[in-house]
């Protein structure tokens, strides 16, 4: 049954913390992208990877890194220089990184800073 | 001015009513376009993409006007179960590989 998971569902840190989103694909997709989502708000881009090895700072990089080491596994990671870290992160994949792709999106992780 | 703008509703109809939202891009160069799903606390759905000649899938029916610069979303014959939130997507004409999500417009089927 190919998907996009992430893990955890819901994550709970201390202020300091780095803290690393796991995210996996079975759909044989090129192209993997890691946004934020605040509420009321719209997706917003934080990394995008085309290529295994390769990938791309979106709009609100600052306090966050990614590696894209396989394929299948793109993770982020939330360093304590994120000012503002709760947020809902959303994984999607696409087959390449055309536009006209469609992105499909991993069931999200909750991540709340205390 | 937003580069995806929506009314964030929300639409309260009855089950069988029509609905229509639109969304306006701010670049004329934009070439993609998507409508996704989000159910409260839940990821983005694909819903349908939007092609130049529009397009149907059941109760829904999705047209551009690239005159205007606005896409729109008809869902006819309204279910309960299509209360979510609505989001509109447009590529980045900077970049191939950037969508710009809009804030969603929400929709309440009330029985």
């Amino acid at each position: 049954d190919g998907g996009i998971t992430q893990s955890p569902k819901y994550l709970f840190r201390k202020e300091g913390q780095n803290v690393t989103l796991s995210c996996e694909q079975n759909l044989n997709h090129d192209a993997m992208y890691w946004y934020r989502q605040d509420p009321g708000q719209g997706l917003r881009l934080i990394y995008y990877s085309q290529i295994v090895n390769d990938f791309q700072k979106g709009d609100i990089a600052e306090g966050y890194s990614v590696s894209r080491e396989k394929k299948e596994s793109f993770p982020l990671t939330v360093t304590s220089a994120q000012k503002n870290p709760t947020a809902f992160y959303l994984c999607a994949s696409s087959m390449s990184g055309r536009p006209s792709y469609e992105q499909y999106f991993g069931p999200g992780t909750r991540l709340t800073v205390t | 001015r937003k580069e995806v703008e929506q009314d964030p509703g929300p639409f309260n109809v009855p089950e069988g009513a029509t609905v229509a939202f639109n969304c306006t891009y701010s670049n004329s160069a934009s070439q993609s376009f998507f409508w996704y799903r989000q159910d409260c606390r839940k990821e983005p759905k694909l819903l349908m993409s939007v092609y130049s000649s529009g397009n149907e899938d059941g109760r829904f029916t999705a047209q551009l006007n690239r005159a205007s610069q606005y896409i729109s979303l008809l869902i006819r014959d309204s279910k309960l179960s299509d209360s979510a939130t609505y989001l509109c997507v447009v590529n980045k004409v900077d970049s191939s590989y950037k969508l710009i999500f809009g804030s969603g417009t929400r929709l309440l089927v009330r029985p």
